[in-house]
């Protein structure tokens, strides 16, 4: 297996710009984790799915954060519009019921 | 393992060694634990967990003690070997939040061959 696949690795916009990430999780994962990673609040979790439903979106920041996972195989985290302070390293993890989280590589996202 | 604002806490140790990093952990009422590896430019990756009916579990090389009097948990590695430098963070999982973690901030693991 792959592992969580995220894409972009890497990716620099002007703020006021929309930003989509995306993430691939391990087939058979029924729980999907969106988290961000900064230097001073450490990891945080935005929002988690469970069978593709948004369970808790509690940890997204504000309203120009959103996620969508459409079917088993895909999600997305989308701002809009960016902002410097939501620079940061954005991680997808997933997991089957009982298991630990995987997690993606991330995508560090910079907003200039 | 306690945050420190914008610098981690970081343990420095010769290879060979062996490392004992240390979390406090915020709810009596989790019941789950995991110590995450987080390598430079990586995700974190999974090393160990431990429930709370148990004090003590081992892995390879690893061995994760939890004293839920004092809400403490510790990560030590055996032997430690400059692969093993990374920052490590512990997990916890409260009943009430099933499916979360909650993430501690972190500790930096320096090994000097």
């Amino acid at each position: 297996d792959a592992g969580v696949i995220q894409s972009p690795r890497h990716e620099v916009t002007e703020m006021g710009q929309e930003v989509t990430l995306r993430c691939k999780p391990i087939s058979g994962h029924d729980y999907l984790f969106w988290y961000r990673q900064t230097m001073m609040r450490g990891l945080e979790l935005l929002i988690y799915f469970n069978n593709n439903v948004p369970i808790d979106d509690s940890g997204m920041p504000e309203d120009r954060f959103s996620a969508k996972m459409p079917n088993a195989s895909f999600s997305t985290l989308k701002i809009q519009p960016s902002e410097p302070r939501d620079s940061a390293v954005y991680f997808c993890a997933s997991r089957r019921q009982g298991t630990e989280a995987f997690f993606g590589q991330g995508t560090r996202l910079t907003v200039v | 393992g306690e945050s420190v604002g914008l610098h981690l806490p970081t343990l420095s140790v010769q290879e060979g060694d062996n490392s004992i990093i240390n979390c406090a952990y915020s709810n009596s009422a989790s019941d789950y634990f995991i110590w995450y590896k987080q390598e430079s430019g990586k995700g974190p990756q999974f090393i160990i967990d431990i429930r709370s009916n148990m004090d003590k579990r081992q892995g390879q090389r690893v061995t994760v003690l939890l004293n839920k009097t004092v809400k403490h948990l510790s990560l030590q590695i055996a032997a430690t070997q400059p692969g093993d430098s990374a920052v490590y963070f512990c997990a916890e999982r409260a009943p009430a939040g099933y499916s979360t973690l909650t993430f501690g901030k972190g500790t930096m693991l320096l090994v000097s061959p």
